[in-house]
C-alpha cells in the first residue's frame, strides 16, 4: 500500500514570488510514479509534473519544479514567478508502476496574493 | 484529443430516484476510474476498470453500480442514494502500459442527494 502525506493544508504566496509545497511518501514498491495535480476552483484536476522514481533527474515544466529525494521518500513543488492562476488545491500523488490508480495526499491550498 | 466529457456536469436527485452518470474517452485509455471528492478532500477511488473488466471495487455500497460499456464508455448507476452521498463524482483514464502514466480526469459531476 502507498501513503502520501501532505503536512500544509493552506499556503500563501505573492504574485511573482516563489513558493514550494511539501509532500512525502511511502511505498514498498520499486517501481512507482509521483505527481503533482492542481484543482482550481473550476473542478478539473489538471497534471502539473510528473517524476519516475527510476530517474535521478528532478523533473521540471516551465515554471514547476520538483526536488525528489528518493532516500527520504520526499517530493517538493517549487512553483516560481507565482501568478494568479496558480490559485488552486494542489494534491500530490503516487501511483505504482503496475496497478496505475493514484493515491493522494490530503492537500494544499494555495493562494497567489496580487 | 486529450479530454475526458462527464455528462451531467451538476444532478439534484431524490433519495428514490434512479439516475446515471457517463464518462467518454477517445485517448485509446483501457483503465477507466471513479473517484468520490467530498470539498476540500482529496479524491477517494471508487471504481477501477481494467480492459473493460471491473478491476478494482474498493467496498463501494451497492447503490452505485458501475458500468464499462466499451473502452471509451463509463457509466455510474445511482439507485437509493443518501445525503451523504452528495459529492463531486470525478472519472479518469489512462494508459496501462508504457511509460504515460498520467491520468486525465473529467471536470466531475456535482451530485446533490435531497
Amino acid at each position: 500500500a502507498q501513503t502520501v502525506t501532505q503536512s500544509q493544508p493552506e499556503m500563501s504566496v505573492q504574485e511573482a514570488e516563489t513558493v514550494t509545497l511539501s509532500c512525502t511518501y511511502d511505498t514498498s514498491e520499486s517501481n512507482y510514479y509521483l505527481f503533482w495535480y492542481k484543482q482550481p476552483p473550476s473542478r478539473q484536476m489538471i497534471l502539473v509534473i510528473r517524476q519516475e522514481a527510476y530517474k535521478q533527474q528532478n523533473a521540471t515544466e516551465n515554471r514547476f519544479s520538483v526536488n525528489f529525494q528518493k532516500a527520504a521518500k520526499s517530493f517538493s513543488l517549487k512553483i516560481s514567478d507565482s501568478q494568479l492562476g496558480d490559485t488552486a488545491m494542489y494534491f500530490c500523488a503516487s501511483a505504482d508502476g503496475s496497478a496505475r490508480q493514484l493515491t493522494f495526499g490530503s492537500g494544499t491550498q494555495l493562494t497567489v496574493l496580487p | 484529443d486529450t479530454e475526458v466529457t462527464q455528462t451531467p456536469k451538476h444532478l439534484v436527485m431524490g433519495m428514490t430516484n434512479k439516475k446515471s452518470l457517463k464518462c467518454e474517452q477517445h485517448m485509446g485509455h483501457r483503465a477507466m476510474y471513479w473517484y468520490k471528492q467530498k470539498a476540500k478532500k482529496p479524491p477517494e477511488l471508487m471504481f477501477v476498470y481494467s480492459y473493460e473488466k471491473l478491476s478494482i471495487n474498493e467496498s463501494v455500497p451497492s447503490r452505485f453500480s458501475p458500468e464499462c460499456p466499451n473502452s471509451s464508455l463509463l457509466n455510474l448507476h445511482l439507485h437509493a442514494l443518501q445525503p451523504e452521498d452528495s459529492a463531486l463524482y470525478l472519472c479518469a483514464s489512462s494508459e496501462l502500459r508504457g511509460a504515460n502514466t498520467e491520468a486525465f480526469f473529467g471536470q466531475g459531476t456535482r451530485l446533490t442527494v435531497v
